[in-house]
C-alpha cells in the first residue's frame, strides 16, 4: 500500500522559533504534494503545496520537496501560538486521477 | 467563497440502518471527495467522483456506496451501518485538473453507531 508518513508528535516549539515538520512518502511517481493545517474541532485547510524539488516559500512558511530522498518538509518561521494545529501532509499518489492520500498529521504545540 | 456543506453534523444510528450523508458544494466543482477521520487513523479516502453519474473507489470502499445525479450534490451510503463505521465523515470537492490538490472540505458529519 502507497504510505505517507508523518511523525505524530507532539512536536512542542517556543513562540517565535522556527517549527519543522516532516514528512515522507512510499510512491517515487509521486507528483504533488501538499500542507493542510487542521485545528482541533475544525476541518483541514490547504496552506501549501509544492510539485517542484526545492523550496517554496510562502509568507512565514517554506515548503520543501526532495524527490530522490522522497521527503518533503515544512518550516514554520516566528511561530505563533496560533499556528497551534495538527499539520497533516497530503500526496497525490493516484497517477492521473485526484484524491489525495494524507499521512496521519503532525500534532505542533507553539509554547507562548 | 467556496462552501461545502454537509447536512448533519452529528448523528447517531442503529446498527444495520441505513444512512445517508449528504453533502452540497456551490463552486461547480467537478471532483468530489468522501472522507473518514479517525484518531490514529488520519484521513483515508472512502470514494470520489469526477463527474455526475461517475464514481471511483478509493482506499477504504467497503461497507460504503455513493451517488452523484447532481454535479453539486455527493451523497455516502452507509446500506447496513457497523459500530466500525462511528467516525468524522468530511466530504470534500476541488476544481478539475490533476493534482489540483486544493481540496475544500466541508465541516464534517460525526456518525455514531450503536
Amino acid at each position: 500500500q502507497k504510505e505517507v508518513e508523518q511523525n505524530s508528535g507532539p512536536l512542542s516549539v517556543p513562540e517565535g522559533a522556527i517549527a519543522s515538520l516532516n514528512c515522507t512518502y512510499s510512491d517515487r511517481g509521486s507528483q504533488s504534494f501538499f500542507w493542510y493545517r487542521q485545528y482541533s474541532g475544525k476541518s483541514p485547510e490547504l496552506i501549501m503545496f509544492i510539485y517542484s524539488n526545492g523550496d517554496k516559500e510562502d509568507g512565514r512558511f517554506t515548503a520543501q520537496l526532495n524527490k530522490a530522498s522522497q521527503y518533503v518538509s515544512l518550516l514554520i518561521r516566528d511561530s505563533q501560538p496560533s499556528d497551534s494545529a495538527t499539520y497533516l501532509c497530503a500526496v497525490n499518489i493516484r497517477q492521473g486521477a485526484d484524491g489525495l492520500t494524507f499521512g496521519k498529521g503532525t500534532h505542533l504545540i507553539i509554547q507562548p | 467563497d467556496v462552501k461545502v456543506t454537509q447536512s448533519s453534523r452529528y448523528l447517531v444510528k442503529r446498527t444495520g440502518e441505513k444512512v445517508f450523508l449528504e453533502c452540497v458544494q456551490d463552486m461547480d466543482h467537478e471532483n468530489m471527495f468522501w472522507y473518514r477521520q479517525d484518531p490514529g487513523l488520519g484521513l483515508r479516502l472512502i470514494y470520489f467522483s469526477y463527474d455526475v453519474k461517475m464514481k471511483e473507489k478509493g482506499d477504504i470502499p467497503e461497507g460504503y456506496s455513493v451517488s452523484r445525479e447532481k454535479k453539486e450534490r455527493f451523497s455516502l451510503i452507509l446500506e447496513s451501518a457497523s459500530t466500525n463505521q462511528t467516525s468524522m465523515y468530511l466530504c470534500a470537492s476541488s476544481l478539475a485538473g490533476i493534482g489540483s490538490g486544493e481540496l475544500f472540505f466541508g465541516e464534517g458529519s460525526r456518525l455514531t453507531v450503536l
